[in-house]
């Protein structure tokens, strides 16, 4: 496809689950970033790949929260242990280089219950 | 305080007047400013872009960014029922558009 496209759409799992959300760039595009969005709240930076480079994890609130970027392409966030204040919709980004301005998917809602 | 501060809004106004979306922001390495436009329960659109100080008009478009004063603007002319959105600006330091600091976004309603 043309745009960022992300996976699932929606995703609702009980307290203490593990979930992994995927996202796929725009073809081409080296750097790719993960946000939070929460209810009332700017989007919030996770994690940013660019390139082969080590990533910028300076995000992440917690370590139960990991992100993986295999062949430069494709990746994955993984949230363990989920807790209620997980939820919200993560959204992915990417962008031709890290100097470039990111073009955003739809994201993923995920709610805990 | 958060570094980069926005009205929620909502903000109404009748199909066809000028609309002014603001922003202001502490963190005087801010060299990159972004408007993003998300409709509900979609990902933001990326809508104009401007390095440093100035103004960029794109269309019924137009960003203006004041360094001196912290400030920036995006403004509609001619609005329309279509541009009912949320209006989000973002902001990165000089390294380029890494780690966008956004602010929570400004509810526009056009009402026809």
């Amino acid at each position: 496809g043309a745009g960022v496209s992300q996976s699932p759409s929606n995703k609702v799992t009980e307290k203490g689950k593990d979930v992994e959300l995927r996202c796929d760039p725009i073809s081409g595009h080296t750097a790719l970033y993960w946000y939070r969005q929460s209810l009332g709240q700017g989007l919030e930076f996770l994690i940013y790949f660019q390139g082969n480079s080590a990533p910028d994890k300076s995000g992440l609130p917690s370590d139960r929260f990991s992100a993986e970027r295999t062949g430069g392409s494709v990746s994955t966030l993984t949230i363990q242990r989920t807790q209620q204040e997980d939820s919200a919709v993560y959204l992915c980004a990417s962008s031709a280089r890290g100097n470039q301005p990111q073009h955003f998917g739809d994201g993923t809602r995920l709610s805990i219950l | 305080q958060k570094e980069v501060e926005q009205d929620p809004g909502p903000l109404s106004v009748p199909e066809g007047a000028i609309v002014s979306l603001n922003c202001t922001y502490s963190n005087s390495a801010f060299q990159y400013f972004m408007w993003y436009r998300q409709y509900s329960r979609k990902g933001p659109e990326l809508l104009m872009y401007t390095y440093s100080s100035g103004n960029k008009e794109d269309g019924r478009f137009t960003a203006q960014v004041d360094k001196s004063s912290k400030y920036i603007s995006l403004f509609i002319r001619d609005s329309q029922p279509s541009d009912s959105a949320t209006y989000l600006c973002a902001m990165s330091g000089g390294t380029g558009f890494q780690k966008l600091v956004f602010g929570t976004g400004t509810r526009l309603l056009v009402s026809p």
